[in-house]
């Protein structure tokens, strides 16, 4: 079955760099695009980008462009999204997901990663 | 990039209830579009995907339909175990996904 485990919980500065890991198994790493999502506390869902594991291209949101890099190493299966120059309000939990085995909806979430961004 | 408008933000509602929650898009997405349901502390699961079918395992008190621009996700009868806050996520635009603000629906 379709699994995503994700990096633990990290605590960085304002101004730091963060990088999350997403071990992919289950399925055929380069067969589908992944995509990191996250949510801050008590609010809404947010797309972040999507990476094609096969080729390595991404997209990304507007919001994110410039400060957040999304990479992956088909040799261990894992996926990384890393997000810069962090500010308080990055504080949330971030999700890793893949789309359906047949549409483009994401169908598959990683447990989640809680990044905070404290002084 | 194509905005979702999802309402209410809030539904009070008891069990046994009829419920309906809407997404309106900003342009036409066709039917790419999906439904979830989150709980405290987990992760989103999806129910409905391409506006109408529903995912494998979701019981069929769920249903969505609406094309183009307009979007609902009913339930049926509530059940104790749906007390949740619900998504819509447009995948047509599908190099940019963008999710509806959340429907938090609470017992009244």
């Amino acid at each position: 079955q379709v699994q995503l485990v994700q990096s633990g919980a990290e605590v960085r500065k304002p101004g730091a760099s963060v990088k999350v890991s997403c071990k992919a198994s289950g399925y055929r790493f380069t067969g589908f695009y992944l995509h990191w999502l996250r949510q801050a506390p008590g609010q809404g869902l947010e797309w972040m980008g999507r990476i094609n594991p096969n080729h390595g291209d991404t997209t990304s949101a507007q919001k994110f462009q410039g400060r957040v890099t999304m990479t992956r190493d088909t040799s261990i299966t894992t996926a990384y999204m890393e997000l810069s120059r962090l500010r308080f309000d990055d504080t949330a939990v971030y999700y890793c997901a893949r789309v359906a085995d047949h549409g483009e909806y994401i169908q598959n979430w990683g447990q989640g990663s809680l990044i905070t961004v404290s002084s | 990039d194509i905005q979702m408008t999802q309402s209410p933000s809030t539904l009070s509602a008891s069990v046994g209830d009829r419920v309906t929650i809407t997404c309106r898009a900003s342009q036409t997405i066709r039917s790419w579009l999906a439904w979830y349901q989150q709980k405290p502390g987990k992760a989103p699961k999806v129910l409905i995907n391409q506006a109408s079918r529903l995912e494998s395992g979701v019981p069929s008190r769920f249903s969505g339909s609406g094309s183009g621009t307009e979007f609902t996700l009913t339930i049926s009868s509530l059940q104790p175990d749906d007390f949740a806050t619900y998504y819509c996520l447009q995948y047509s635009s599908y190099k940019m996904y963008t999710f509806g603000q959340g429907t938090k629906l609470e017992i009244k």
